[in-house]
């Protein structure tokens, strides 16, 4: 599809358990953000990417939180020994190069996490 | 921080106007948008203003932007079913080198609307 794809949508786990969410971004878009949504919030930056590198990451609540984007293109956020207060949709978003265009994001569905 | 505010429910009558507000606090933000998400979608941008202006007019969308109160709002016009959503306000500063922006979103205003 043209639109960013999220994968998986639902994700039901334990306490203690790992994570991984994926994030494929329109094809050409350099740039790709993670944020989380609350139940009832607005979306809460989590990370900023610029091609390979993470060029803002200070939304990371912890340690527990990584993400990488290794070829420029899919993202992968990985939770470590996940949590009840880390249940939440999980945003991924992409955009141009902001310079070119009005710096618009173009959002996935989100995948919903569960930690029960 | 950056904080963005938004009243979390609004109800209207099908056929009339709505408005959505916003205050934020970041003096530095130079772009504002409105974001529209329906239930199970994603967020898709609505509309934006840069804050040189006072206010945009996009069909049945005005933007009217207060920069002296950091006041935005969103009204639109004729109200339909369809636009029943939740809508988020965001700002985002002037731009660093690399064309980096980081967008703060509010907390969303629930629109209902009634036939």
């Amino acid at each position: 599809g043209a639109g960013v794809s999220q994968t998986p949508s639902n994700k039901v786990t334990e306490k203690g358990k790992y994570v991984e969410l994926r994030c494929d971004p329109i094809s050409g878009h350099t740039a790709l953000y993670w944020y989380r949504q609350s139940l009832g919030q607005g979306p809460e930056f989590l990370i900023y990417f610029q091609g390979t590198g993470a060029a803002d990451d200070s939304g990371l609540p912890n340690d527990r939180f990584f993400a990488v984007r290794p070829e420029g293109s899919v993202s992968t956020l990985k939770i470590q020994r996940t949590e009840r207060g880390d249940s939440a949709v999980y945003l991924c978003a992409s955009s141009l190069s902001f310079a070119s265009n009005t710096g618009e994001l173009f959002f996935g569905e989100g995948s919903r996490l569960t930690v029960l | 921080g950056e904080d963005v505010e938004q009243s979390l429910f609004l109800s209207v009558r099908e056929g009339d106007s709505s408005v959505i507000n916003c205050t934020y606090t970041d003096s530095s933000s130079t772009y504002l948008y409105w974001y529209k998400q329906e239930p199970g979608a994603g967020l898709q941008l609505l509309t934006y203003i840069f804050s040189n202006m006072d206010m945009k007019q996009d069909q049945r969308l005005t933007v009217l932007l207060n920069k002296k109160d950091k006041h935005l709002s969103l009204r639109i016009a004729d109200t339909q079913t369809g636009d029943s959503a939740i809508y988020f306000c965001a700002e985002s500063p002037f731009l660093n080198s690399g064309g980096y922006q980081k967008v703060t979103f509010g907390t969303g205003t629930k629109l209902q609307v009634i036939p």
